[in-house]
């Protein structure tokens, strides 16, 4: 069955240091990938995608994130993460195939804490 | 601006109760979802829509009843049947050509809480 993981449940890094959340995509076809972002008790903003093309995607607010599909993997990353940066992470997976329903199946959320 | 409405923000339903949450999107999306949220288990399908009058279930569809009789609109009820409805909910969007191609736009979601 296709799934999404998110190993870390919760990071905490300090103010300008770099960030990487992890994120492993199960999933036979070539997999359309997303990362959200939730500040909470808010819906979810799109970071970034990927469905073709260079691996490595530029995303807003300074994200990129980088497509192996040797490892199955999506990670994000920051250079320099800003106390703003605080807020709940997804990783998700479109499916559908052929019917493109484009379903969205989400990873657990990376909860990120920034230390002054 | 064109964005999905969510409302009401906060809901309470009280034990054996049937509540509606409202979700109308302006964005001209064919597809509209929603989700359920609680802590720890991220994002689950509750009921999607590709087109009016049209709707299937996702993976956690007891308990839970939805319609689409306009493109804008896609209203969910939370029955009675559904023994644990505390949880947050959020409604998103997306157009055939856009749900690969940009996602799915998300509302701001409903806080549901069993009193």
């Amino acid at each position: 069955a296709q799934s999404v993981t998110q190993p870390d449940i919760h990071i905490t890094v300090s103010e300008g240091a770099s960030l990487e959340l992890r994120c492993n995509y199960s999933y036979g076809a070539t997999p359309y990938l997303f990362w959200y972002v939730q500040s909470p008790g808010q819906g979810l903003q799109l970071l970034l995608k990927y469905f073709s093309g260079d691996t490595l995607v530029q995303g807003i607010k300074g994200f990129e994130a980088e497509f192996k599909r040797s490892q199955s993997s999506f990670n994000l990353r920051k250079p320099s993460v800003h106390w703003s940066d605080a807020a709940e992470y997804f990783c998700a997976v479109s499916i559908g195939g052929s019917s493109n329903t484009g379903k969205l199946i989400f990873g657990q959320g990376t909860t990120l804490q920034v230390k002054p | 601006d064109g964005g999905i409405t969510q409302s009401p923000k906060y809901l309470f339903r009280k034990e054996g109760q049937n509540v509606t949450l409202s979700c109308e999107q302006n964005l001209n999306h064919d597809a509209m979802y929603w989700y359920r949220q609680d802590p720890g288990q991220g994002l689950r399908l509750i009921y999607y829509s590709q087109i009016v009058n049209d709707f299937q279930k996702g993976d956690i569809a007891e308990g839970y009843s939805v319609s689409r009789e306009k493109k804008e609109s896609f209203p969910l009820t939370v029955t009675s049947a559904q023994k644990n409805p505390t949880a947050f909910y959020l409604c998103a969007s997306s157009s055939p050509s856009s749900s690969r191609g940009g996602g799915y736009t998300f509302g701001s979601g409903t806080r549901l809480t069993v009193v």
